[in-house]
């Protein structure tokens, strides 16, 4: 079974500041990747994929499979990147179209 | 727009009566998923709609039920909803193992 750890609750960062949300997961096979970020009172939307390679708002995430880890970083915080952040995993094979999530991290980016 | 429209954002129920949610989609994805979150807690698949096939997680309660009468409409229905149950549901949409889902704003339900 797929499984994915967000260790921090919560994390604090002044604007400006570098920024690293930590995701970790446990899955046997080749699994696809996303961050999903989630705005006050705004519906959770995708921010981005491992397989996009894309920098999304500034965030970059590396998917490295020798630690298993997928975390999200961006050089310099803005205040409106303040929100709760999940990471999911999708498992490949028969069921990949189902996402598997941590249990977030809320990110506050202070002024 | 297209998107994901969950009624009612917030839905009081009495403990042991039975309470649906609903999610419509414009999309016309062929996937269709119910989540359940508690605070602090990840969001939690109970179910989903693979076109018409109806797939259960193992761990779900039976007291947990979901009809899709077509593809734009998706429901929940609690048959005897307990404290426990009281949680944000969110409905999501996909195509296939498209790149993403489109996840609706949520039903926040409370049990009394």
């Amino acid at each position: 079974a797929q499984r994915v750890t967000q260790p921090e609750k919560l994390l604090s960062v002044f604007k400006g500041a570098p920024v690293e949300l930590k995701c970790n997961y446990s899955y046997s096979g080749s699994p696809e990747l996303f961050w999903y970020v989630q705005y006050s009172r705004q519906r959770l939307q995708l921010l981005l994929r491992h397989i996009s390679r894309e920098s999304i708002k500034g965030f970059t995430a590396d998917l490295n499979k020798g630690e298993t880890s997928f975390h999200l970083k961006k050089p310099f915080a803005q205040e409106e990147d303040s929100a709760m952040y999940y990471c999911a995993l999708m498992a490949s094979g028969g069921s990949n179209y189902k996402l598997t999530f941590g249990k977030g991290t809320l990110l506050t980016v202070n002024p | 727009d297209a998107m994901v429209i969950q009624n009612p954002r917030y839905q009081v129920t009495q403990f042991g009566k039975p309470v649906t949610l609903s999610c419509s989609q414009t999309l016309n994805h062929n996937v269709m998923y119910w989540y359940q979150q508690k605070s602090s807690q990840a969001p939690k698949l109970l179910f989903h709609y693979y076109d018409k096939d109806f797939n259960n997680e193992a761990d779900t309660p039976d007291n947990f039920q979901s009809r899709r009468p077509n593809t734009s409409f998706c429901f929940l229905d609690i048959r005897s909803p307990g404290l426990g149950d009281a949680a944000m549901y969110l409905c999501a949409t996909s195509r296939d193992s498209g790149p993403g889902y489109t996840f609706g704003s949520g039903t926040r339900l409370t049990v009394v």
